[in-house]
């Protein structure tokens, strides 16, 4: 498996503009995570999914963030319209469920998010 | 909801010294907790985790001690090398039959080892 993968790796978008990122998990994985990491705050859990249902979405910042899970291969987090505090790196991830004891995080690479 | 809490925010040693980084959490129910370790411009992988049943896990140079009653714990890295340069995260969840699986992250430590 060619692991978590996210695209764009990098998005530099004028403010107001709408923002879509995307992810893929590994294949088996339930478990969907989007994160936010900055340096003042770390990884911030934003929502997550198992089976495609999303589950907690309490760290959603906004209105203006929304995400969806269509299929079990497929993610997007959108940000609509975008602001300059938005700017980020966004991290999805992936896993089994926890009831084998193999929970740990697969991450993707990330999208540098830069709004101007 | 669970709060997790990271000290020190960085933290430089040098080659061959040890290094640790302490976490509390504030949910008592919280019953896994891994680290994480993010190299310059990559993605945060796994290094160790623990879980509630059990208070210290070793794996090489790495070691995580875990004190329920004080609700932190705490990553011991000895021999520390340039390659251990990194930032670490500490994170807690509560997981109950497959439940959930909700991470909370710390806010990360900065380490440098000086050669």
């Amino acid at each position: 498996d060619a692991g978590v993968i996210q695209s764009p790796r990098h998005e530099v978008t004028e403010m107001g503009q709408e923002v879509t990122l995307r992810c893929k998990p590994i294949s088996g994985h339930d478990y969907l995570f989007w994160y936010r990491q900055t340096m003042m705050r770390g990884l911030e859990l934003l929502i997550y999914f198992n089976n495609n249902v999303p589950i907690d979405d309490s760290g959603m910042p906004e209105d203006r963030f929304s995400a969806k899970m269509p299929n079990a291969s497929f993610s997007t987090l959108k940000i609509q319209p975008s602001e300059p505090r938005d700017s980020a790196v966004y991290f999805c991830a992936s896993s089994l469920p926890p009831t084998g004891g193999d929970e740990k995080l697969f991450f993707g690479s990330g999208t540098q998010l830069s709004v101007l | 909801g669970e709060n997790v809490e990271q000290h020190p925010s960085t933290l430089s040693v040098q080659e061959g010294d040890s290094a640790v980084i302490k976490c509390t959490y504030s949910d008592s129910a919280s019953n896994y907790f891994p680290w994480y370790k993010q190299e310059l411009g990559k993605r945060p992988q796994l290094i160790i985790d623990i879980r509630s049943n059990v208070g210290e896990k070793k794996d090489q140079r790495i070691a995580v001690t875990l004190n329920k009653t004080a609700k932190h714990f705490s990553l011991h890295i000895t021999e520390t090398q340039p390659e251990d340069s990194a930032v670490y995260f500490c994170a807690a969840s509560m997981n109950y039959g497959g439940a959930t699986n909700k991470l909370i992250f710390g806010t990360g430590t900065l380490l440098a080892v000086q050669p």
